[in-house]
């Protein structure tokens, strides 16, 4: 089936600093992928959506010079969380869709700290 | 905009119970409707998928049935098992490919 490679899983940073996450499709060409927060006992919040060779498109109240999202190839999405704080400490997933049979896959979610 | 609820956000069962979690959407225009399973520190994980085009789709252990009608959508678990527990999220789209639009969450926990 589908897989969605997400990395890293958890990563701590220090208040000020940015962090890279990346979200990569291994067995399919993802044109369209998601980009969710989700803070602790709360659901997803879809943040962006990206799409390959586009400018992403935010949904409102989501920062986008904040969170700079990269869709450059059809297998690699990347968010980067710039100038981080506390209060960006969350659960970030992304997900591919597969238009052509209703898919969508997760990838298995990056757990930001900002200290 | 869409938004998608979820009538509680708590549920306890006793194992071998059959379990329903409910959800309600606000855009009649929803047309894909997927039950997902999180556990902590992880991804959401897929456990069935409806279109609007059925009203009732089963799977292994699991039913989904959709009242386009009252824009009410549930998910049933029969004879639920402790590694059942976990948060259950149902979600909208409006067609295939757009964003999957999020309910509240429901927290189900299986006693034995």
């Amino acid at each position: 089936g589908a897989v969605v490679s997400q990395h890293p899983s958890w990563v701590i940073c220090k208040s000020g600093t940015s962090v890279k996450i990346e979200c990569r499709s291994l067995d399919f060409q993802a044109t369209t992928m998601f980009w969710y927060r989700q803070f602790p006992k709360q659901s997803l919040m879809l943040m962006a959506t990206s799409n390959e060779g586009s400018k992403a498109t935010y949904e409102q109240g989501v920062e986008k010079d904040k969170f700079l999202i990269n869709h450059a190839s059809l297998t690699l999405s990347t968010l980067t969380v710039t100038s981080a704080h506390p209060e960006d400490s969350s659960f970030y997933i992304c997900s591919a869709s597969q238009p052509q049979n209703y898919g969508y896959t997760f990838g298995s979610g990056t757990r930001l700290t900002v200290v | 905009g869409e938004s998608v609820g979820l009538h509680l956000p708590t549920l306890s069962v006793q194992e071998g119970d059959n379990s329903i979690i409910n959800c309600a959407y606000s855009n009649s225009a929803s047309d894909y409707f997927i039950w997902y399973k999180q556990e902590s520190g992880k991804g959401p994980q897929f456990i069935i998928d409806i279109r609007s085009n059925m009203d009732k789709r089963q799977g292994q252990r699991v039913t989904v049935l959709l009242n386009k009608t009252v824009k009410h959508l549930s998910l049933q678990i029969a004879a639920t098992q402790p590694g059942d527990s976990a948060v259950y999220f149902c979600a909208a789209a409006n067609q295939a490919g757009t964003a999957l639009i999020f309910g509240k969450g429901t927290t189900l926990s299986v006693s034995s």
